[in-house]
């Protein structure tokens, strides 16, 4: 069984510019949460999709966007980069299946850093 | 709205030492709770879990109680040992799917 993946692993861009990362969710997961890991802090939810629809979204900016494929890999778009924009961000995927909760498992992430 | 304060860090221990790192919650409705520990350069990892007031998770050596009286959800463990070295996190879980995280807690244990 294939656990979650990220890529790439650093990123490096300059203010202004657009990027996106990518995550593959482990076999059979239907759901993929990204969130945001700033330097010593507890990660932020950004969002969720579940079955190709977002489901949920934190205290993010429209410029934080998200797509989820039919094979429930997804990608974070982020336009016109911030410096505060630097963090390591994280992608997990679970199985949801009616209202209950499954365990959360989490990618290596990937370190963004925005000159 | 919702939140975890976990105790800040760093705590540096000796191997074989007690741990103990607190954690206190504020929630509406009665949440999930967690504690997920960081290795250096990796992903968040589950440590363990409890879904309801007086439940213990456990795992590895590490325990935790969902107190609701308190608001807290503790971590401890007997004896630590170098290789549990990490940064520790408390969540909970609000909505569907969503956790929300405390600022973690950095363990340094020396041999």
């Amino acid at each position: 069984e294939t656990g979650v993946t990220q890529s790439p692993t650093h990123l490096i861009k300059t203010r202004g510019q657009q990027v996106t990362l990518r995550c593959s969710s482990q076999s059979g997961h239907n759901t993929v949460s990204w969130y945001q890991q700033a330097l010593g802090q507890g990660p932020q939810f950004i969002f969720q999709y579940y079955r190709e629809e977002e489901n949920g979204r934190g205290n993010f900016p429209p410029r934080f966007s998200g797509l989820q494929f039919p094979n429930y890999s997804s990608e974070l778009n982020v336009n016109a980069l911030e410096l505060d924009d630097s963090a390591l961000y994280l992608c997990a995927s679970s199985l949801v299946s009616g209202q209950s909760y499954n365990e959360q498992f989490f990618g290596p992430g990937t370190r963004l850093t925005v000159l | 709205g919702n939140s975890v304060t976990q105790m800040e860090g760093p705590v540096t221990l000796s191997e074989e030492a007690f741990l103990t790192i607190n954690c206190t919650y504020t929630a509406t409705g009665y949440p999930s709770l967690f504690w997920y520990v960081q290795y250096p350069g990796e992903g968040l990892q589950l440590l363990l879990k409890a879904t309801k007031a007086d439940d213990k998770g456990s795992n590895k050596g590490f325990e935790a109680t969902y107190r609701k009286e308190t608001t807290s959800f503790h971590l401890e463990k007997g004896s630590v040992q170098v290789s549990d070295s990490a940064v520790y996190f408390c969540a909970l879980l609000t909505g569907f799917q969503k956790l929300v995280f405390g600022t973690g807690t950095r363990l340094l244990v020396s041999p």
